[in-house]
C-alpha cells in the first residue's frame, strides 16, 4: 500500500500562509491525494482531496506536483483555530474494501 | 452534514471485561471502519466494513471484533479488555463508490485499569 511522508511538525505566524508538504513517491493512478485535519479532541475532518490538478475550496488549496509523487497543502491566512495536526492520505477509488494508511501527520503550531 | 455519532466520549473498563463501542452514522453510507490512535503511531485501522453484515479485517485485528446488523450502526467490540487496549477509538464512514471522503467521529477514550 502507498505511504505518504509529512513533516513532524511546522510552526506559523497567524495571517502568514502555510504551505504543508507531502511526498507520496510509490502513488499509483488510481489513488487520490486526501488532506485531513484533526483538532484537539475531535476525530480528523475532511480538508481537501485531488487527482491530478490544483484544488481549492473555501478552507485551502492543494497543489500537486506533474509527476504526483508530492503534493502541498496551502492554508492562505493561518489562524489560530488552523493549529492541528494535518494527515496526507491516498485513498484508492474503489467500490468495495481497501485500505488507508494514515501517518504521524504534521502538527502545525500557530503563532500569534 | 452527515453525522457520525460515538456512543460514548470516556470510557473506564476493568481488565477482562467485554466492552461494547458504538458507532452511528446518518447519512446511508455503505462503509464504516473503526480506528484506534495511539502517540506517535497515527491512526491504525482495526476494521472495517463495506454492507451490513459484511467486515474486512484491517491493520491490527487482534483482540477485537465487529459487528454491522443494520447498515448505519457499527460496533465494535473488545472480547477481554487488556491495559494495551487503552487508547482513542475513531469510527469513520464513507460512500461506497467514488473519492470515498472519510467522515469521523469525535472519538471514545477508553482506559483499561
Amino acid at each position: 500500500d502507498a505511504k505518504t511522508t509529512q513533516p513532524n511538525s511546522m510552526e506559523s505566524n497567524e495571517e502568514e500562509p502555510v504551505h504543508l508538504p507531502c511526498n507520496h513517491s510509490t502513488i499509483s493512478g488510481t489513488d487520490y491525494i486526501h488532506w485531513y485535519r484533526q483538532l484537539p479532541s475531535q476525530g480528523p475532518e475532511y480538508v481537501i482531496h485531488g487527482l491530478t490538478s490544483n484544488v481549492n475550496n473555501r478552507m485551502a488549496s492543494l497543489a500537486i506536483a506533474e509527476d504526483r509523487k508530492s503534493s502541498t497543502l496551502i492554508l492562505h491566512r493561518a489562524t489560530l483555530r488552523d493549529a492541528a495536526v494535518y494527515y496526507c492520505i491516498l485513498i484508492k477509488r474503489n467500490t468495495g474494501g481497501f485500505k488507508t494508511i494514515f501517518g504521524a501527520g504534521t502538527r502545525l503550531f500557530v503563532k500569534a | 452534514d452527515v453525522k457520525v455519532t460515538q456512543s460514548s466520549r470516556y470510557l473506564v473498563k476493568r481488565t477482562g471485561e467485554k466492552v461494547f463501542l458504538e458507532c452511528v452514522q446518518d447519512m446511508d453510507h455503505e462503509n464504516m471502519f473503526w480506528y484506534r490512535q495511539d502517540p506517535g503511531l497515527g491512526l491504525r485501522l482495526i476494521y472495517f466494513s463495506y454492507d451490513v453484515k459484511m467486515k474486512e479485517k484491517g491493520d491490527i485485528p487482534e483482540g477485537y471484533s465487529v459487528s454491522r446488523e443494520k447498515k448505519e450502526r457499527f460496533s465494535l467490540i473488545l472480547e477481554s479488555a487488556s491495559t494495551n487496549q487503552t487508547s482513542m477509538y475513531l469510527c469513520a464512514s464513507s460512500l461506497g463508490q467514488g473519492t470515498l471522503s472519510y467522515t469521523f467521529g469525535s472519538g471514545t477514550r477508553l482506559t483499561v485499569v
